[in-house]
């Protein structure tokens, strides 16, 4: 198994509400990606942090937002929740440089959001 | 930005038998493409990648090719077992970041 870690695991919420989701990086790694992955599919970019600063973005609304922290963990927010929110949250710990680099994405467990 | 499709979408073989799962990309910028398999409730784990300097890469039953002309690339798993059922994604990287982007998952199911 890895060292990454997320919290929490599973997570249910209503419509309109917000959430946050945390994840412990690797140690050593200083970069944090957040995947969402809805069932049946690949896992999907939504963005990266680098050393505290936003790295590169997918595709998603910005009522998704994130945070690193001086220890590159890293948190994951979403918004007024939407029902198609539902999904496995994955984040992914590797060792990142300013120009990028192709070093393995160690992935943490994921947490499991219900959107009622 | 990148897209991968990825064919089949679920294998199924006989224990045994060898499997052979394919994808393309579409942005000739990508250079690093690694292969997780993801088991039913668990996290994606990394079995083999391969960088674009490299045409074929080989770990015991499992290996890659890479076709960077006409941007595919596939997975080859011989002498398959039970325990190699599970759902395998693909991916490519496209330079100056770190993000993968994956391709859609194929289910591989091996009988016994």
């Amino acid at each position: 198994e890895t060292g990454v870690t997320q919290s929490p695991t599973h997570l249910i919420k209503t419509r309109g509400q917000q959430v946050t989701l945390r994840c412990s990086s690797q140690s050593g790694h200083n970069t944090v990606s957040w995947y969402q992955q809805a069932l049946g599919q690949g896992p999907q970019f939504i963005f990266q942090y680098y050393r505290e600063e936003e790295n590169g973005r997918g595709n998603f609304p910005p009522r998704f937002s994130g945070l690193q922290f001086p220890n590159y963990s890293s948190e994951l927010n979403v918004n007024a929740l939407e029902l198609d929110d539902s999904a496995l949250y994955l984040c992914a710990s590797s060792l990142g440089s300013a120009t990028g680099t192709y070093n393995e994405q160690f992935f943490g467990p994921g947490t499991r959001l219900t959107v009622l | 930005g990148e897209n991968v499709e990825q064919h089949p979408s679920t294998l199924s073989v006989q224990e045994g038998d060898s499997a052979v799962i394919k994808c393309t990309y579409s942005d000739s910028a990508s250079n690093y493409f690694p292969w997780y398999k993801q088991e039913l409730g668990k996290r994606p784990q990394l079995i083999i990648d391969i960088r674009s300097n490299v045409g074929e890469k080989k770990d015991q039953r499992i290996a890659v090719t890479l076709n960077k002309t006409a941007k595919h690339f596939s997975l080859h798993i011989t002498e398959t077992q039970p325990e190699d059922s599970a759902v395998y994604f693909c991916a490519a990287q496209e330079g100056g970041y770190s993000t993968l982007t994956f391709g859609k998952g194929t289910m591989l199911l091996v009988s016994p």
